[in-house]
């Protein structure tokens, strides 16, 4: 079935550093879409991105993404870090635009 | 805009016990999500329903049914609750590759 890895269980880096997260999929599907959720501490998750078209950069609150067909990749980026990034990243596929299935998360945490 | 309501927020049960959650929605969404969320494990898919009165297993259904008797309304059933366990479910509703929106969660504690 459909699949998302996300190898980084846990990313520590110093403000104003770049940041890269990690997301490859898995799917029968020949036209996916992707999409990175973020979940701050006591929140819910919200969407921070989403692409459709492969190989277009999708960018939104300074992060922006990739998606690659032919790697089956979607890694999350942004050029600085920020000491309020520090949050959980989730990647997420969805199968037939119903089924969303996530990763398992990566917990980023920005210290000063 | 519109709103994902989650009741209880809160919910402590016994071994053994059947305990309900409920989700509403105002959005007008025709698909509908309970997710489990553990520490490091992610969010896991338990049901879906892409419309009333249609319901889809996800990953981890085993344990739990679900109910969608509206299209506004999700129920999840913890068939019986396992001791010491403790995890937050997540409700959620979106279009068909629409942006899904989560509730705030119901906090699961089992003593």
């Amino acid at each position: 079935g459909d699949s998302v890895t996300q190898t980084e269980g846990l990313v520590t880096l110093t403000e104003g550093l770049p940041v890269m997260l990690n997301c490859t999929y898995q799917t029968i599907y020949s036209n996916p879409f992707l999409f990175w959720y973020v979940q701050h501490l006591n929140e819910s998750p919200r969407l921070l991105l989403k692409s459709f078209t492969d190989n277009k950069r999708t960018e939104h609150q300074g992060f922006h993404a990739t998606l690659h067909k032919s790697s089956s990749s979607f890694h999350l980026q942004k050029s600085s870090a920020q000491l309020s990034d520090s949050a959980l990243y989730y990647c997420a596929l969805p199968y037939m635009g119903y089924k969303l299935t996530f990763g398992t998360g990566t917990s980023l945490l920005v210290d000063p | 805009g519109g709103i994902i309501t989650q009741t209880p927020k809160f919910l402590i049960g016994q071994e053994g016990q059947k305990l309900t959650l409920k989700c509403q929605q105002n959005f007008n969404h025709d698909t509908m999500y309970w997710y489990r969320q553990d520490s490091g494990k992610g969010l896991r898919l338990i049901y879906y329903s892409i419309t009333e009165n249609d319901l889809q297993k996800g990953d981890l259904s085993e344990g739990y049914d679900a109910s969608r008797e509206k299209k506004s309304s999700f129920s999840l059933t913890v068939t019986s609750a396992q001791k010491n366990e403790m995890a937050v479910f997540l409700c959620a509703s979106g279009g068909q590759g629409a942006q899904v929106f989560f509730g705030k969660g119901t906090r699961l504690t089992v003593v």
